[in-house]
């Protein structure tokens, strides 16, 4: 079984681009999340789909960032325009449980990460 | 606010020592705590995780958590540490934000295995 795939692994980019990221979740899980680890900082969350709707999206860190997941499958983040504190690697994750916490069956699936660098 | 605290950025053992990483956490009550590595090039692994009941809980490659809730602490272990241990590993603990479960992770520690 395929894992959570992210790409692409490695962007860079100036200062005013725009970079879009892309999430497939393990097949079949419902939740998928996005989490953010800037250099030297702890990993952080930035928002839950539960399906295609966003059940929580209270750590995006501004109106740049925009998250879809169209038909509930992959998800897509993109940056725009990006600033240089964007850089950073980010996570995606997903977990099928969406009964309580998506824990009780115990694990998310973290991809590899897409690590952005914005010059 | 919810906080993970790894003191140690980087560590360095020799292989076949024992390791004790440390993590604390700070919550009005028990979180659900968790022990995460990244290995070079990989994803993020689940080592283990406690949500109640016995406070030594066994993991995944020989590892052990031990949760203390007087020191507000789940520190990991390993008896014998292997090369291919070296990696980065984060504690995180869960608790419910806005509608949603959220980990909030600490800093990381670095370990670093030498022959």
């Amino acid at each position: 079984e395929a894992g959570v795939t992210q790409f692409p692994s490695h962007s860079v980019i100036e200062k005013g681009q725009t970079v879009t990221l892309r999430c497939d979740p393990i097949s079949g899980h419902d939740n998928l999340y996005w989490y953010r680890r800037v250099m030297g900082k702890e990993i952080k969350f930035l928002l839950h789909f539960v399906k295609e709707s966003k059940q929580d999206e209270s750590g995006m860190p501004n109106n740049r960032f925009l998250a879809e997941r169209t038909g509930g499958t992959y998800s897509t983040l993109k940056v725009q325009p990006a600033e240089l504190e964007d850089s950073g690697v980010y996570f995606c994750a997903s977990s099928q449980d969406i009964a309580g916490t998506p824990f009780d069956t115990g694990e998310l699936f973290f991809g590899e990460g897409s690590r952005l660098t914005v010059l | 606010a919810q906080s993970v605290t790894q003191p140690d950025i980087h560590i360095t053992v020799s292989e076949g020592a024992s390791l004790e990483l440390r993590c604390n956490y700070s919550y009005g009550a028990t979180p659900y705590l968790f022990w995460y590595v990244q290995s070079p090039g990989q994803g993020l692994q689940l080592l283990l995780k406690y949500f109640s009941g016995d406070t030594l809980v066994q993991g995944i490659k020989g590892f052990e958590a031990e949760f203390k809730r007087s020191q507000s602490s789940f520190n990991l272990r390993k008896p014998s540490v292997h090369w291919s241990d070296a990696a980065e590993y984060f504690c995180a603990a869960l608790y419910s934000g806005a509608g949603s479960y959220q980990l909030t992770f600490g800093k990381g520690t670095k370990l670093s295995v030498i022959p």
